[in-house]
């Protein structure tokens, strides 16, 4: 079974900062899924980033960025300018590629990011 | 843009009654999913649907069950309430296929306490 760790349960950064949440897995497989989700406070998640784990290249959205270490097994991801709406939740998660019961999410226990002004 | 909704921001309900959580999304997406959120432990999948009547059981299906007749709608049935299943509770939908495949989408979540 795939577990993700999320070892920061807390973190705060002062606004225009930036900061790294760190996220582990472990999985055998050698194809998969890695996400992060926001979650801001009493609001809908939603997604942050993607990575398909046979892309060598390291996803990028606007501020958001993510270091993939697939030896490592390690998800970090990084927010640049931070700004006080990035305030939230934040949980990485996994997915073994689609297909019958694969479609299932593992997720982290969430880190609680703070930005402060 | 994806919309997923459920039936209730905020349910209070008694312990042994039974409660119906309900689930509908817009996009003709072919899988939806339960999870329960609590605390410290992050997401945990209760149970999702790939089709329409089929389902599957997730990590933590004990005292639940999942009725999905529609393929836009999905529901989460307590069959007799415990102050144990107080928690929020997070509906989500996806699609195998497509440019955005496999990301789910959630609802704004159902928090339920039992008393």
């Amino acid at each position: 079974a795939q577990t993700v760790t999320q070892s920061q349960p807390e973190m705060s950064v002062q606004e225009a900062e930036t900061v790294t949440l760190s996220c582990t897995y472990d999985t055998s497989e050698n194809n998969y899924y890695l996400f992060w989700y926001k979650q801001p406070p009493s609001r809908q998640m939603i997604l942050v980033i993607r990575q398909e784990a046979y892309k060598q290249q390291n996803a990028t959205e606007n501020r958001f960025s993510v270091n993939f270490q697939k030896a490592a097994k390690s998800f970090s991801l990084k927010i640049s300018d931070s700004q006080l709406g990035d305030t939230a939740m934040y949980f990485c998660a996994f997915m073994k590629p689609s297909g019958g019961s694969n479609y299932k999410l593992t997720f982290g226990k969430g880190t609680l990011l703070t930005v402060n002004p | 843009d994806v919309k997923v909704t459920q039936s209730s921001r905020y349910l209070v309900k008694r312990t042994g009654e039974k409660v119906f959580l309900e689930c509908v999304q817009d996009m003709d997406h072919e899988n939806m999913f339960w999870y329960r959120q609590d605390p410290g432990l992050g997401l945990r999948l209760i149970y999702f649907s790939y089709d329409v009547k089929m389902k599957e059981k997730g990590d933590i299906p004990e005292g639940y069950s999942v009725s999905r007749e529609k393929k836009e709608r999905f529901s989460l049935i307590l069959e007799s309430a415990s102050t144990n299943q107080t928690s929020m509770y997070l509906c989500a939908s996806s699609t195998p296929t497509g440019g955005r495949a496999d990301t789910q989408y959630f609802g704004p979540g159902t928090r339920l306490t039992v008393l």
